[in-house]
């Protein structure tokens, strides 16, 4: 990806309930790999779910899944029943040239 | 083992002193990584090494010299720092530098420098 975006710095949503943050890209390749990474208050940046490009099927990851939209370029993550756990910066980051490149992140709390 | 560790955790020091960060990765990936954060934003690449030689360095400044002894280990020397270089330093490693699912990155927990 050249470009990563997230428009929403900041969400809130109470314990429990579904959230989705929003990421959109722009790139020129037909064929990429695009990651929504975690980084909690302890700083530890972590990986939570990867999608192929050339796969049709949204990836999963237990409560965690993406809506994959290759023609629309737009690459959004859901979290289902919010845990407090789930409190952290998310960045969504597309593949460049032997680099990931990152969008400028989305604060989400969890209200309890 | 998928761990990548650093040391030290917090780094506090001088504009005069050299120090330095180290990282390591016994996950057998050839790619290592190291970024700067600033509070709030993104991980900025400063520089890759692609099987120990150095790939990519993003134009920074000279006062920061990495080095990658072997493909284990990576290190960030720090010389005549300014203030504003106060930051989380965090290294990453992935499998291979290029193509596929070889950019998933496995980061460490970061230094925190502070450059008093």
């Amino acid at each position: 990806a050249q470009t990563v975006t997230q428009s929403q710095p900041e969400m809130s949503v109470q314990e429990a309930e579904t959230v989705t943050l929003s990421c959109t890209y722009d790139t020129s390749e037909s064929d990429y790999y695009l990651f929504w990474y975690k980084q909690p208050p302890s700083r530890q940046m972590i990986l939570v779910i990867r999608q192929e490009a050339y796969k049709q099927q949204n990836a999963t990851e237990n409560r965690f899944s993406v809506n994959f939209q290759k023609a629309a370029k737009s690459f959004s993550l859901k979290i289902s029943d919010s845990q407090l756990g789930d409190a952290a910066m998310y960045f969504c980051a597309g593949e460049g040239a032997q680099k990931l490149v990152f969008g400028q992140g989305t604060r989400l709390t969890i209200n309890p | 083992d998928t761990e990548v560790t650093q040391t030290p955790k917090h780094l506090v020091m001088g504009m005069t002193n050299k120090k330095s960060l180290k990282c390591e990765q016994h996950m057998g990936h050839r790619a290592m990584y190291w970024y700067k954060q600033k509070a709030k934003k993104p991980p900025e690449l400063m520089f890759v090494y692609s099987y120990e030689k150095l790939s990519i360095n993003e134009s920074v400044p000279s006062r920061f010299s990495p080095e990658c002894p072997n493909s284990s280990l990576l290190n960030l020397h720090l010389h005549a720092l300014q203030p504003e270089d106060s930051a989380l330093y965090l290294c990453a490693s992935s499998p291979h530098p290029s193509s596929g699912s070889s950019y998933e990155q496995y980061f460490g927990p970061g230094t925190r420098l502070t450059v008093t």
